[in-house]
């Protein structure tokens, strides 16, 4: 069955440092890859996708690479900072329609 | 700015009653799904809509169903409410496919529900 895996529940890093997420997927093949962010109490927040034939997507401090070999995505956020902090969900799309979400991994920037 | 609004942020029902959540969307938006999020589980898909009056079963349809009459409104309906629904449910719309690409999906605050 499909399987999409974040890098551990929980992530801290110090302010300032770029935060690398992981997702990892298996017995799937997406067209596309989003990258949400959700607070507490509140619902996701899209933030980037990425097709299948891009390699890299950047927007402002985030960058978002899609391996497809490796079956991997990862998220970075450079310059980190503490209103980074909350909880970043990939999501699979093979059928547009549809998202596949990640269990998400908790980010936590220390001032 | 596209707004998803959900009926209620928390909701207590006893089990086995008939549970109604709404959601509604501004922006016009032909998609409108719905999500259950549990801790480690992530969002799960429970049903969509791409249409009026139209409906695609999701991951974890069973226990539920769903009603569009509305383009803006997509209510999911626990016919009979148990405590494994305890739960956070979480309303998406988004807008048709364009050049190939979905959309991003729009979320709503989320509803909580705890079945005692």
């Amino acid at each position: 069955s499909q399987k999409i895996e974040q890098n551990s529940e929980a992530l801290n890093i110090q302010e300032g440092k770029t935060a690398t997420l992981t997702c990892n997927y298996t017995n799937y093949s997406p067209a596309y890859l989003q990258w949400y962010r959700q607070d507490p109490g509140r619902g996701p927040v899209f933030l980037l996708l990425i097709r299948e034939n891009e390699k890299e997507k950047r927007k402002e401090r985030l960058k978002v690479t899609f391996d497809t070999t490796l079956k991997q995505s990862l998220f970075h956020i450079t310059a980190s900072q503490p209103a980074d902090s909350a909880t970043y969900l990939c999501a699979l799309s093979g059928s547009a329609r549809q998202l596949t979400f990640g269990s998400g991994t908790q980010l936590t920037v220390l001032p | 700015d596209v707004k998803v609004t959900q009926s209620s942020r928390y909701l207590v029902k006893r089990t086995g009653e008939k549970v109604f959540l709404e959601c509604v969307q501004d922006m016009d938006h032909e998609n409108m799904f719905w999500y259950r999020q549990d801790p480690g589980l992530g969002l799960r898909l429970i049903y969509f809509s791409y249409d009026v009056k139209m409906k695609e079963k999701g991951d974890i349809p069973e226990g539920y169903s769903v009603s569009r009459e509305k383009k803006e409104r997509f209510s999911l309906i626990l016919e009979s409410a148990s405590t494994n629904q305890t739960s956070m449910y979480l309303c998406a719309s988004s807008s048709l496919l364009m050049r190939g690409a979905p959309y991003e999906q729009y979320f709503g605050p989320g509803t909580r529900l705890t079945v005692t």
